[in-house]
């Protein structure tokens, strides 16, 4: 079945520096991939639309130039938390459209961002 | 706005027991809807994917089913056992971005 890989599962950082998370889809292309956030007993809440070749789209409220998306390939998107602050520290998980927008959505197994 | 709810939040029930998790949505015009696990500190694991003119899915022990008329969706776990243990998440599409609104979650556990 799809499968999405992200990298780093987990990441400690100081404040003010940057983190990436990779997001791959390992057996598909994904035209599509999203970013989420997820507060601890929250659910997960979309930040962006990833779009291959063109500009993410954020969601209200999200930084765009906080949270950096670049989706170079059909099958690697980045997420860049830039200058990070403790209150960035979460669980980012990306997702990923396999051909056709019926089919279901794949999911990253997550990373969990500290941030001290 | 779509707005995904889920009852209950937490549910303890003993090894064997049949058990319902619920999920109503506000926004009926929904292109699918589908059915996710989390175990704690892990990503999404999809459990069952339900298109708008489909009224259940079945996968094993699982049965889902949807109302899209009533902006409800259920999932039916039968004889379940320990390691069904973790959040359950119901999750909808609406409009033509492909964007997932996520319900609060049911916090399940089954205990020997």
């Amino acid at each position: 079945g799809a499968v999405v890989s992200q990298h780093p599962s987990r990441v400690i950082c100081k404040s003010g520096t940057s983190v990436k998370i990779e997001c791959r889809s390992l057996d598909f292309q994904a035209t599509t991939m999203f970013w989420y956030r997820q507060f601890p007993k929250q659910s997960l809440m979309l930040m962006a639309t990833s779009n291959e070749g063109s500009k993410a789209t954020y969601e209200q409220g999200v930084e765009k130039d906080k949270f950096l998306i670049n989706h170079a390939s059909l099958t690697l998107s980045t997420l860049t938390v830039t200058s990070a602050h403790p209150e960035d520290s979460s669980f980012y998980i990306c997702s990923a459209r396999d051909i056709g927008w019926g089919s279901p959505l794949h999911f990253g197994n997550g990373t969990r961002l500290t941030v001290t | 706005k779509q707005e995904v709810t889920q009852i209950p939040a937490a549910l303890s029930v003993p090894e064997g027991e049949n058990l319902v998790l619920n999920c109503s949505f506000t926004d009926s015009a929904i292109y699918n809807l589908q059915w996710f696990r989390q175990d704690p500190g892990k990503g999404l694991t999809s459990l069952l994917l339900i298109q708008s003119s489909q009224r259940e899915q079945t996968s094993g022990r699982l049965n889902a089913s949807l109302d899209k008329s009533s902006g409800r969706s259920t999932l039916y776990i039968a004889a379940s056992q320990p390691g069904d243990s973790a959040t359950y998440l119901c999750a909808v599409i609406t409009g033509t971005a492909s964007k997932l609104t996520f319900g609060t979650g049911t916090r399940l556990q089954v205990t020997l």
